[in-house]
């Protein structure tokens, strides 16, 4: 089945410094890619919509600047986080549709990963 | 935009009754509406879904009834088993390369 690899799965990091995630769907094509962030027992609230070739769109509230997200490709998006707080700790989990499945085709999410700013 | 709402925040059952989970959603245009658990550290995984031409679905001990006219969804576990204790989400989206906008959660607890 259609698969999504999400790239660390944790990482500690010191304030300040930036991070690098990686969201690869493996065995399909995605032109639109979705990144959430979990907080401890909350809902996954959507990010961003990263879009390939193109500017990924924001959600209100969400600071362009700080989440870099660029979609070179067909399978692979990327969220930087730049200079991380401890406030930005969190879950940050990346999903995925299969482009030729169109609007029916399920949404498929990578495992995570767990930022700990310190 | 699409809001989806979800009740109960937390639901605790005895093994072998049953639950049940509801959730609304504002937007009429939403037309795909899946129920994913998540357990602990993990990611969501998909459990079962509807799409608004069909007003249940079923497999095995889990099924979702949808009422598009009155906008709401409901997951209904059956039988239930300690292993289904984990946090439920339910999820609302229009077709297309639009995301899922999901629920709170519902965090179900088995007792044995």
């Amino acid at each position: 089945g259609a698969v999504v690899s999400q790239h660390p799965s944790r990482v500690i990091c010191k304030s300040g410094t930036s991070v690098k995630i990686e969201c690869r769907s493996l065995d399909f094509q995605a032109t639109t890619m979705f990144w959430y962030r979990q907080f401890p027992k909350q809902s996954l609230m959507l990010m961003a919509t990263s879009n390939e070739g193109s500017k990924a769109t924001y959600e209100q509230g969400v600071e362009k600047d700080k989440f870099l997200i660029n979609h070179a490709s067909l399978t692979l998006s990327t969220l930087t986080v730049t200079s991380a707080h401890p406030e930005d700790s969190s879950f940050y989990i990346c999903s995925a549709r299969d482009t030729k499945g169109g609007g029916n085709s399920p949404l498929h999410f990578g495992n995570g990963t767990r930022l700990t700013v310190t | 935009g699409e809001n989806v709402e979800q009740h109960p925040s937390t639901l605790s059952v005895q093994e072998g009754d049953s639950a049940v989970i509801k959730c609304t959603y504002s937007d009429s245009a939403s037309n795909y509406f899946p129920w994913y658990k998540q357990e602990l550290g993990k990611r969501p995984q998909l459990i079962i879904d509807i799409r608004s031409n069909v007003g249940e679905k079923k497999d095995q001990r889990i099924a979702v009834t949808l009422n598009k006219t009155a906008k709401h969804f409901s997951l209904h576990i059956t039988e239930t088993q300690p292993e289904d204790s984990a946090v439920y989400f339910c999820a609302a989206m229009v077709s297309g390369n639009t995301p899922l906008v999901f629920g709170k959660g519902t965090r179900l607890s088995v007792i044995a």
